[in-house]
């Protein structure tokens, strides 16, 4: 089954501590995105990779890194998580070229205190 | 970036009504996608209509896209308490460094009454 796969689905943690929210897809995607979504703001785009060891900044990165060394994977890191970064977290993956369907992963709900 | 502005905010019908959602943007697009997303989940794929379409079926599913006016309708028909989600409509950017790059708005929360 097509699947993009978070891990974990929630966590509550303290400021301070760093986590790693993992995202794997098995549809072989060469783009793949993270998003967090907060009441009133909508989803926005954290980072995201066209490929392997290829990513970029979105609309929201600070406070946040990414890795993707391998194709199926991408990792969102919070190095130093601080209570404004509580939030729903999306992972997605598309094919390649232009503006394809997005495929998401079913979210992670993260609180930091 | 591009983004796509939904219009209502929220929508509230009777099981069996029709629900139409709206959807307008700012620039150029090769096409447009719909997504929607039941609470806290995450966002589902529902139909893309390309810039030379005019009108798109999916089962209970019409979307119309009017290029000239920029803007884009949903269409669900016979709703069902089912439907209840937020609906998004995402035109990609179609240029610069962001291109393809898809945009979510706020959506239509719709709330379909048994």
């Amino acid at each position: 089954e097509a699947q993009v796969t978070q891990n974990p689905r929630y966590l509550i943690t303290v400021t301070g501590k760093k986590l790693t929210v993992t995202c794997s897809q098995n549809m072989n995607h060469e783009y793949m995105s993270w998003y967090r979504q907060d009441p009133g703001l909508g989803l926005r785009q954290i980072y995201y990779s066209m490929n392997v060891e290829v990513t970029d900044k979105g609309d929201v990165p600070e406070g946040y890194k990414v890795s993707r060394k391998e194709k199926r994977n991408f990792p969102l890191i919070l190095e130093s998580p601080s209570p404004n970064q509580t939030s729903l977290y999306f992972c997605a993956s598309r094919s390649q070229g232009y503006g394809g369907e997005l495929f998401f992963g079913e979210g992670s709900r993260l609180t930091v205190l | 970036s591009q983004q796509g502005e939904e219009d209502p905010q929220a929508l509230s019908i009777q099981e069996g009504e029709n629900a139409t959602m709206n959807c307008s943007y700012k620039t150029s697009i090769n096409n447009l996608q719909w997504y929607r997303q039941n609470s806290g989940r995450g966002l589902v794929h529902l139909i893309l209509i390309r810039s030379n379409e005019r009108e798109k079926h999916s089962g209970r599913l019409r979307v119309t896209l009017d290029t000239s006016k920029k803007s884009s309708s949903l269409l669900i028909t016979a709703s069902r308490a089912a439907d209840t989600a937020s609906y998004f409509c995402a035109p990609p950017n179609a240029g610069g460094t962001s291109y393809g790059k898809l945009t979510f708005g706020q959506g239509t929360i719709l709330t379909v009454h048994p």
